[in-house]
């Protein structure tokens, strides 16, 4: 248990369909991150949230809507999605965005299939 | 050109030896430096960071840096089956303002009885 917590954790739409990923963190933190993971490939950057305002949108297109309403919760909103956006989604969060210590918390990710 | 590269594996080694990960990164500017861990269907953590030139240990775990060789490893002692996983080197990178962690792909370990 790392004090964040994603649901859902699985997650199969089609390429019409809008969907929202939650994501939320128990851990007093102010910044918080949506990354991609696809297999055999880097964790991509997409959103960085600190302290509710959004400072990073790593060229992410618009078919993917995050909202931030407070520190301890995050989402992705997606739709019209595409059978390449299928991947898992983790989230995670830091003390702030500077993190000197490089501790990311992450969640345990959700996992989207786009059918 | 990859910002962190790993070799991605499977990297098989007996249980009771040691496993050797490495990582390179491509901006001189780094200047902190850090390995996750990840089982399989579960998510990263962090288990080392090293900020200097040199060795830095934690239990059974080795952390090597150097910087003129933009060179980071990892060094597993005493390899049990339970460290097999993915390892994930990731470099602080400073940009707009503040550090931004980014990841290689992963170097899988596969340490079998």
């Amino acid at each position: 248990e790392t004090g964040v917590t994603q649901t859902p954790r699985h997650l199969v739409m089609g390429m019409t369909n809008k969907k929202s990923l939650k994501c939320e963190q128990h851990l007093g933190h102010n910044a918080m991150y949506w990354y991609k993971q696809s297999a055999k490939k880097p964790l991509e950057l997409m959103f960085v949230y600190n302290f509710k305002e959004q400072t990073e949108n790593n060229s992410v297109p618009s078919r993917f809507s995050p909202e931030c309403p407070n520190s301890s919760h995050l989402f992705l909103h997606l739709h019209t999605l595409q059978p390449e956006d299928s991947a898992l989604y983790l989230c995670a969060s830091s003390q702030d965005r500077g993190f000197d210590t490089g501790e990311l918390f992450f969640g345990e990710g959700s996992r989207l299939t786009v059918l | 050109q990859k910002e962190v590269e790993q070799n991605s594996g499977p990297l098989s080694v007996p249980e009771g030896a040691i496993a050797s990960l490495n990582c390179t990164y491509s901006d001189r500017g780094s200047q902190s430096f850090f390995w996750y861990r990840q089982y399989s269907g579960k998510s990263p953590e962090l288990i080392m960071s090293i900020y200097s030139n040199g060795d830095k240990e934690d239990g059974r775990f080795t952390a090597q840096l150097n910087k003129a060789s933009q060179y980071v490893s990892l060094l597993i002692r005493d390899s049990q089956p339970s460290d097999s996983a993915t390892y994930l080197c990731a470099v602080a990178l400073f940009s707009g303002g503040y550090n931004k962690l980014i990841f290689g792909a992963g170097t899988r370990l596969a340490v079998h009885p």
